[in-house]
């Protein structure tokens, strides 16, 4: 079964640092651009960071750009969000999701991880 | 950064309907966009790609049109499970941007 799961989410003090993981199973993993996009609550869908099949190429919001790092391990099947100083504002679900090609769309999403960013 | 929009936000109908939500990109988008179907507690649901192509499973009821700035999703007959809400997401450039969804609830 083609699967996405999140972990390490929770509750963050503002300032601090929170890594995201997903793991994938059921694809060949390096085959595809690995996505997250976040949900505050009441909001909409909110894309956050890309990262290309091998890691070399990393997009970021402008939101998140120098707090936020996306990496991926290959060899593990899992894409890491390393979140760094957040804010209040970063709390949210965060999906991780995976993408055939460039511009296809994200067709397989992971069920998400709450990130709680209070004092 | 290219501006989504979506209307209606919501809407309110019965099972059977037809169900058209337009969205509307701030600049040409070409082709590349995509519908999603998302339900609380879930994970999202591609439905379409590149404007009207239909994802993988994805019921023929479904539908999508459009190129540049204005398109459309269309639900031809409305199922129970399709109550949701619905976002439209741009890929034609980065950052991607979704519009603000639309919920489909029941009447």
């Amino acid at each position: 079964e083609v699967q996405l799961v999140e972990s390490g989410g929770g509750l963050v003090q503002p300032g601090g640092s929170l890594r995201l993981s997903c793991a994938a199973s059921g694809f060949t993993f390096g085959d595809y651009y690995m996505h997250w996009v976040r949900q505050a609550p009441g909001e909409g869908l909110v894309w956050v960071s890309r990262i290309d099949r091998d890691g070399t190429s990393t997009v970021y919001a402008d939101s998140v750009e120098g707090r936020f790092t996306i990496s991926r391990d290959n060899a593990k099947k899992t894409v890491y969000l390393q979140m760094n100083s957040p804010r209040v504002d970063d709390t949210a679900v965060y999906y991780c999701a995976r993408e055939p090609t460039d511009s296809y769309g994200m067709d397989v999403w992971g069920q998400g991880t709450t990130v709680t960013v209070s004092s | 950064d290219i501006q989504m929009t979506q209307s209606p936000s919501s809407l309110s109908a019965y099972v059977g309907d037809s169900v058209t939500i337009t969205c509307q990109a701030s600049e040409d988008i070409r082709d590349y966009l995509n519908w999603y179907q998302h339900k609380p507690g879930k994970a999202p649901k591609l439905l379409i790609h590149d404007a009207s192509n239909l994802a993988t499973g994805v019921p023929s009821r479904f539908s999508g049109s459009g190129s540049g700035t204005d398109f459309t999703l269309t639900i031809s007959s409305l199922q129970p499970e399709d109550f949701a809400t619905y976002f439209c997401q741009q890929c034609d450039s980065l950052p991607l941007t979704f519009g603000p969804g639309t919920k489909v609830d029941v009447k």
